[in-house]
C-alpha cells in the first residue's frame, strides 16, 4: 500500500532563517505531488504541484520555493523566512487523473518568529 | 475549476444522518465531484468522490442531482468523531489537482 511521510511535524525558526521541508511517498511510481499550505483559521491554498522529476508549477507567488530532485521526492524550501510564512504545510500524491483520489500526509506547523 | 459553495457550519445529534450540500452549478460534464474532511490539526481525509451517479462506501454516500448542479454527502450514523471541516470540490481534469473552498463545518452533539 501507498504511504506518505512528511517531516518534521512541528518546526519554529526565526525571521530570516531558511527552510526546507521534506515529504516522500511510497508504494507508487511517478506519482503527482502537491505542497499545499493552511494559515491560521484559513483553507487549503495549493502552492506548488508536480508532475514528474525536476517539474514544478507554482500556484501563487511567494517567498517559497519546490524541488523533486528524485520521483518520489518533494521539498519545499526559502531562503529566508517571513513571518507570513507561518502555517500548517502540507504534502499530497495522486495518480494525477480526475478520478483519482489525492492523499495527504500528517503535515507540518511551521511557526516563523 | 467549476466553484463551490457550502454552508459555513452546521451541527447533528449524535447517531443521526449529517446530510451536508453543496452547490456546484459551473460543473462541466467531465468534472468529478470530491469530498474531503480535516480534522482539526490533521491533513485532509479523502471520504468519497462521483462523477454522475450515486456512491457509497464505508464511511459515507454521494448523491449528485440529475442535472449534477447540486450534491449531498450523507454521513448515516454521526459520532463525535466526525466533528470536521468537510469539503466538496471539483477537480481539475488536467491535472487531478484539488482546489480547496471554505467548506462546512461539522459539529456533531452528543
Amino acid at each position: 500500500s501507498q504511504t506518505i511521510h512528511q517531516w518534521p511535524a512541528t518546526l519554529v525558526q526565526p525571521v530570516g532563517s531558511p527552510l526546507s521541508l521534506e515529504c516522500t511517498v511510497e508504494g507508487t511510481s511517478n506519482p503527482n505531488l502537491y505542497w499545499y499550505r493552511q494559515a491560521a483559521g484559513r483553507g487549503l491554498q495549493l502552492l506548488f504541484y508536480s508532475v514528474g522529476i525536476g517539474q514544478i508549477s507554482s500556484e501563487v507567488p511567494q517567498n517559497l520555493s519546490a524541488s523533486r530532485p528524485q520521483d518520489r521526492q518533494f521539498i519545499l524550501s526559502s531562503k529566508k523566512l517571513l513571518l507570513s510564512d507561518s502555517g500548517f504545510y502540507l504534502c499530497a500524491w495522486g495518480l494525477g487523473v480526475a478520478n483519482s483520489p489525492l492523499h495527504f500526509g500528517n503535515g507540518t506547523r511551521l511557526t516563523v518568529t | 475549476d467549476a466553484k463551490t459553495t457550502q454552508p459555513p457550519s452546521m451541527d447533528c445529534a449524535e447517531g443521526r444522518a449529517a446530510n451536508l450540500p453543496c452547490n456546484h452549478s459551473t460543473i462541466s460534464g467531465n468534472e468529478y465531484v470530491y469530498w474531503y474532511r480535516q480534522i482539526h490539526s490533521q491533513g485532509p481525509q479523502y471520504i468519497i468522490h462521483g462523477l454522475k451517479n450515486n456512491e457509497t462506501n464505508e464511511m459515507a454516500s454521494l448523491i449528485i442531482t440529475e442535472d449534477r448542479k447540486s450534491s449531498t454527502l450523507i454521513l448515516p450514523h454521526a459520532t463525535l468523531r466526525d466533528t470536521a471541516v468537510y469539503y466538496c470540490i471539483v477537480t481539475s481534469r488536467n491535472t487531478g489537482k484539488l482546489i480547496f473552498g471554505q467548506g462546512t463545518t461539522l459539529q456533531v452533539k452528543p
